[in-house]
């Protein structure tokens, strides 16, 4: 069974220019979520989709990002415009569901972002 | 708030030793669930385990054990005879008991398994 995939794994660029990354979830998988990591530090949560609806957003910083899971299946976040402290590993996880008995998250390996 | 303390920022260790990882937690509610991840160099998180606050019997696998005790909220991982491939940073996490919603990770243990 394939993995959560994630692309691009690196990216680089000048502050103040757009960046997307994209998530495709394990098959079956109806909750996504999008952590960031900065160095050093454990994942923190960006935002979570049941499906196509995002059910918890209350941590993205909506002045610049934005995310979109439009049928339910892949996921893009957006940053635009990025600025040097955005500079972090954006991870995407999956699971069956949001119930306790389905929500253990597996993991992408993540897009590593440098803002320069 | 739910908050996940992990004390230790870096261990070495030289293979073979024994190593154990602490994890002490914060929570409000009586039923939580909590999880181990292991991040390897590739970056990617690797799922070890998750434990109800229900079940406080210790678990075993393999030459991973935890050590789960309600009583101080904690949550530890230990490594038996550690081997190079265990190099990597590992996560403990915090989940609420309902919806799985609040899912906090602690900052990370690095671990250096030396040859």
């Amino acid at each position: 069974e394939a993995g959560v995939v994630q692309s691009p794994r690196y990216k680089i660029i000048e502050k103040k220019q757009p960046v997307a990354f994209w998530c495709n979830p394990i098959s079956g998988h109806n909750t996504l979520y999008w952590y960031l990591q900065n160095l050093g530090q454990g994942p923190e949560l960006l935002i979570r989709y049941e499906n196509e609806e995002a059910v918890d957003d209350s941590q993205l910083p909506k002045d610049r990002f934005s995310a979109e899971r439009l049928k339910g299946v892949d996921s893009t976040l957006k940053i635009q415009p990025a600025e040097l402290g955005d500079s972090a590993v954006y991870l995407c996880a999956s699971s069956l569901g949001p119930t306790v008995e389905v929500n253990t998250q597996y993991f992408g390996p993540g897009t590593r972002l440098t803002v320069l | 708030a739910q908050k996940v303390t992990q004390a230790q920022t870096e261990i070495s260790v030289v293979e073979k030793e024994d190593v154990t990882l602490d994890c002490v937690y914060e929570t409000r509610d009586t039923t939580y669930y909590l999880f181990w991840y292991k991040q390897p160099p590739s970056g990617e998180l690797v799922f070890l385990i998750r434990r109800n606050s229900f079940d406080e019997q210790n678990e075993i696998s393999g030459r991973y054990s935890w050590n789960f005790q309600k009583s101080t909220s904690s949550f530890n991982f230990t490594i038996t005879a550690s081997q190079v491939v265990d190099s990597a940073v590992y996560f403990c996490a915090l989940s609420d008991f309902n919806y799985g919603q609040n899912f906090v990770f602690g900052p990370g243990t690095r671990l250096s398994v030396l040859p």
